[in-house]
């Protein structure tokens, strides 16, 4: 079955509310990594996150090992929030490959 | 620095035809991936190397998907023969070896086969 699984599949909020996605993981972890994706552009890194809690910006990321999960949070939303998030999960064993997410859409309603 | 650079952004290749995608690694990286998107089933590994080793293939994709990387800092992609189902991004993507290191992406390659 599917390594990673990310909830919800989309999101749409208004302006300046808070969000909150979040990522499943079935397998051991060594680390979980955020991305950004812009329609039509690349994937940026936002959080290297192995465990506990991470800050930037109006941005927060969650990693609780053994309850197999990672969040992020958006705090206060803006338009330039909009795009797709991922999350990325490498093992703890074996493979040094990132297992990808299939994301979250999130739009945001001026 | 610059970052991961791939060509071409965009091909348009009609079916049956062999296409071959660029992709150079940000400098002393030794990590370099290669994955396809697809709205349907988002990111999938096509092939990973480190230190210009093959460690990883997608096994799904071997039969008309070749990754070679012949020096540290160039990687080539080739599909041969295209299907219309290989329309897609790939995407390159590098690290300094070693897991837990952040992943950086290229633009892509939008890829249509006709």
């Amino acid at each position: 079955g599917q390594q990673v699984q990310q909830s919800p599949a989309s999101l749409v909020l208004q302006e300046g509310e808070n969000a909150e996605l979040q990522c499943n993981f079935s397998t051991s972890l060594n680390s979980m990594q955020w991305f950004y994706q812009r329609p039509g552009g690349s994937l940026v890194s936002l959080f290297y996150n192995p465990s506990g809690t991470k800050h930037s910006g109006r941005l927060t990321s969650t990693t609780v090992i053994k309850e197999r999960r990672s969040s992020l949070h958006i705090s206060s939303s803006q338009t330039t929030d909009s795009g797709t998030y991922l999350c990325a999960l490498e093992p703890g064993t074996g493979s040094n490959r990132l297992t990808f997410g299939k994301g979250t859409k999130f739009s945001l309603i001026p | 620095d610059a970052g991961v650079t791939q060509t071409p952004r965009h091909e348009v290749a009609e079916k049956g035809q062999t296409i071959i995608l660029k992709c150079e690694p940000v400098s002393g990286h030794n990590d370099l991936f290669w994955y396809r998107q697809t709205k349907i089933q988002g990111l999938e590994l096509l092939s990973y190397f480190r230190s210009k080793s093959l460690m990883e293939d997608g096994g799904a994709f071997k039969d008309r998907f070749k990754a070679e990387m012949l020096n540290s800092s160039f990687s080539t992609l080739k599909i041969q023969p295209t299907e219309p189902k290989d329309s897609a991004v790939y995407l390159c993507a590098s690290r300094t070896g070693g897991a837990g290191n952040t992943l950086y992406f290229g633009e892509g390659s939008r890829l249509i086969v006709v």
